[in-house]
């Protein structure tokens, strides 16, 4: 079946470290994204790819970087620069940027904790 | 950064009342609405996108309507049952400076009691 496999669920990182989170996608899009979510707010979009190789920030970008070197694979990492890193990080992706086909189809989340 | 609103924040219903959302957002520069379900440990289902003014759209129960001129959206749910207890998303995409995100807003909490 094809779909996004984020891992892992539950992440628990120390003060200043670096961290990346997986995103793979079996669904041939062309788009991948990266959100976050904290208690009370909506999604909040940090990054997003429309093609290989090339990747855009998103609202909240400060503290993460990415890559885009596969169709197939969007990795975010979390940097020791990110203030409050603590949250739950949804991967997404769509056929294309606007998602009119079908939308966007998510992952199952990773739950970062930093202790 | 685009405001999405979504009312109410949470909502309550018994089994077989019939319930509407509403979604809310700037209407310039828009381009399409997307409606989500998030059932709890589940990820979010895509249920509509919807582009033109006055566009509705219906899946099973569930109906959506778009008016872009005032910026809104309506979802409804005919005959709640309690397999329909989510948080519905709205999020809308906007065109500004070339690139395209989509917005979301917080969300609509339903609990349907049997």
């Amino acid at each position: 079946d094809g779909g996004i496999t984020q891992s892992p669920k539950y992440l628990f990182r120390k003060e200043g470290q670096n961290v990346t989170l997986s995103c793979e996608q079996n669904l041939n899009h062309d788009a991948m994204y990266w959100y976050r979510q904290d208690p009370g707010q909506g999604l909040r979009l940090i990054y997003y790819s429309q093609i290989v190789n090339d990747f855009q920030k998103g609202d909240i970008a400060e503290g993460y970087s990415v890559s885009r070197e596969k169709k197939e694979s969007f990795p975010l990492t979390v940097t020791s620069a990110q203030k409050n890193p603590t949250a739950f990080y949804l991967c997404a992706s769509s056929i294309d940027w606007s998602g009119f086909l079908g939308g966007y189809t998510f992952g199952s989340g990773t739950r970062l904790t930093v202790v | 950064i685009l405001n999405v609103e979504q009312s109410p924040q949470s909502l309550h219903v018994q089994e077989g009342d019939s319930t509407n959302f509403t979604c809310s957002f700037p209407s310039s520069n828009f381009y399409a609405l997307h409606w989500y379900r998030w059932e709890t440990a589940k990820s979010p289902e895509a249920l509509f996108v919807m582009t033109l003014n006055g566009d509705e759209k219906k899946k099973g129960r569930i109906s959506a309507t778009l008016n872009t001129k005032e910026g809104y959206s309506y979802l409804y749910i005919k005959g709640s049952q309690p397999e329909d207890s989510a948080t519905y998303l709205c999020a809308s995409i906007y065109s500004g400076a070339g690139s395209y995100q989509l917005t979301f807003g917080k969300g609509t909490k339903l609990s349907v009691i049997p």
